[in-house]
């Protein structure tokens, strides 16, 4: 069974610092897609930023990017110069290429803090 | 361009009704799966639609079902309402049948059983 695992309950960080969010996984699947989704109050999940499994490359976005170990199935984020509009609850989540089955994470509430 | 949008955003129903919930995905948007969230178990998958068709279902009793429209809006119904079923739900509209495109999340519907 494919899991996605999230250590970090809670974490925080000083307004324009830098912080990484962990996340593991599990599967036996080659094809598959990560993502980091953050929620914020408002509910809505935002993407944050994906990377297909087959990339070496760590995916980039703006402030956010990502360490992608694949023989390790580890997936960090890092926010640089963390704004107080990053707080929320940060999702990692991992999808088998072909469907939108998502397997979530339990979430990581950020706070930044000003 | 319009969102995924979810109705009604919050509902308070009674042990043993049952309730529908409504997601009208982004426009072209094919794929539909939905999701509940609840403090204790995190997200869980419920279903996934694509062209009316589900193309998986999570593991959830009976009571849950779903459908897709011709349009490709989406309903999910509960029935015999258990106060266990109090969750956020969450519906995601994607443009592709696959997990590897971006899955844009309606804003949820907060359902309250008593």
């Amino acid at each position: 069974a494919q899991t996605v695992t999230q250590s970090q309950p809670e974490m925080s960080v000083q307004e324009a610092e830098t912080v990484t969010l962990s996340c593991t996984y599990d599967t036996s699947e080659n094809n598959y897609y990560l993502f980091w989704y953050k929620q914020p109050p408002s509910r809505q999940m935002i993407l944050v930023i994906r990377q297909e499994a087959y990339k070496q490359q760590n995916a980039t976005e703006n402030r956010f990017s990502v360490n992608f170990q694949k023989a390790a199935k580890s997936f960090s984020l890092k926010i640089s110069d963390s704004q107080l509009g990053d707080t929320a609850m940060y999702f990692c989540a991992f999808v088998h290429s072909g469907t939108y089955k998502y397997i979530f994470g339990t979430g990581t509430r950020l706070k930044v803090l000003a | 361009k319009a969102g995924v949008t979810q109705t009604p955003r919050y509902l308070i129903k009674t042990r043993g009704q049952q309730v529908t919930l409504s997601c009208s995905p982004i426009s072209g948007h094919r794929s539909v799966s939905w999701y509940q969230q609840t403090p204790g178990q995190g997200l869980q998958f419920l279903f996934e639609y694509f062209s009316e068709t589900q193309r998986n279902k999570g593991n959830f009793p009976g009571r849950f079902s779903g459908r897709q429209f011709s349009n490709s809006r989406s309903e999910m119904n509960v029935s015999t309402l258990e106060l266990g079923d109090s969750a956020l739900y969450l519906c995601a509209s994607s443009l592709a049948q696959g997990g590897g495109t971006e899955a844009f999340f309606g804003q949820g519907t907060r359902l309250t059983v008593v």
